[in-house]
């Protein structure tokens, strides 16, 4: 069965830096797309950006660009999303999910991985 | 940027009836539409895509309409587990965007 399965909850200061993985099973990882997707407390979600694993194709937000970087590793079917400068209202649960086709909707999402950032 | 707006931010309903999300698109997505449901400490799961075709293993309960701009998810004789919050998103556009959220509530 298709499973997405992240790192665990992080704990950052203001400034520093954080890596979140996703290590894909049950399909194959390099024939779909994966996104990134954030909820802050008690908020909606919000869309930060997407990985073409087959090729290593990007695409980030406007609002991230610059602060967060995603990268594959095909051997271990992984991705990783890297966000940078960390401010308090980057306080997220941070999932991974896969796209099912192009230009489709998430079908499988990853538990999600709570990034806490306090001084 | 396409912007996605749901309402009512809150719906208080019985169980046993019928309850209609909306979700309008600030410009046309065709039926590039999804829908989730999430509940309290999970992660969002899909319910419709495509504007109207329920995912896998989604009760025939839950249905989709509409194209264009106007959307809505209606479920039909509410169970409890059905109490949650709802997002649409469009997947038309880069970037995909979703609305704020429907929470749905026990009357």
């Amino acid at each position: 069965q298709v499973q997405l399965v992240q790192s665990g909850a992080e704990v950052r200061k203001p400034g520093a830096s954080v890596k979140v993985s996703c290590k894909s099973s049950g399909y194959a990882f390099t024939s779909y797309y994966i996104h990134w997707v954030r909820q802050a407390p008690g908020q909606g979600l919000e869309w930060m950006g997407w990985i073409n694993p087959h090729n290593d194709d990007l695409n980030y937000g406007q609002k991230f660009q610059g602060r967060v970087t995603m990268t594959r590793d095909t051997s271990i079917s992984t991705v990783y999303m890297e966000l940078s400068n960390l401010r308090s209202d980057d306080t997220a649960v941070y999932y991974c999910t896969r796209e099912r086709g192009v230009a489709d909707a998430f079908d499988y999402w990853g538990q999600g991985t709570l990034v806490s950032v306090s001084s | 940027e396409i912007m996605m707006t749901q309402s009512p931010a809150t719906l208080s309903v019985s169980p046993g009836e019928r309850a209609t999300l909306s979700c309008r698109a600030s410009q046309s997505v065709g039926s590039n539409l999804a829908w989730y449901q999430q509940k309290p400490g999970q992660a969002p799961g899909l319910l419709i895509s495509g504007a109207s075709t329920r995912a896998t293993g989604i009760p025939a309960r839950f249905s989709g309409s509409g194209s264009g701009t106007e959307f809505t998810l209606t479920i039909s004789s509410l169970q409890p587990e059905d109490f949650a919050v709802y997002y649409c998103q469009q997947y038309d556009y880069w970037p995909y965007s979703f609305g704020q959220g429907t929470k749905l509530e026990i009357k």
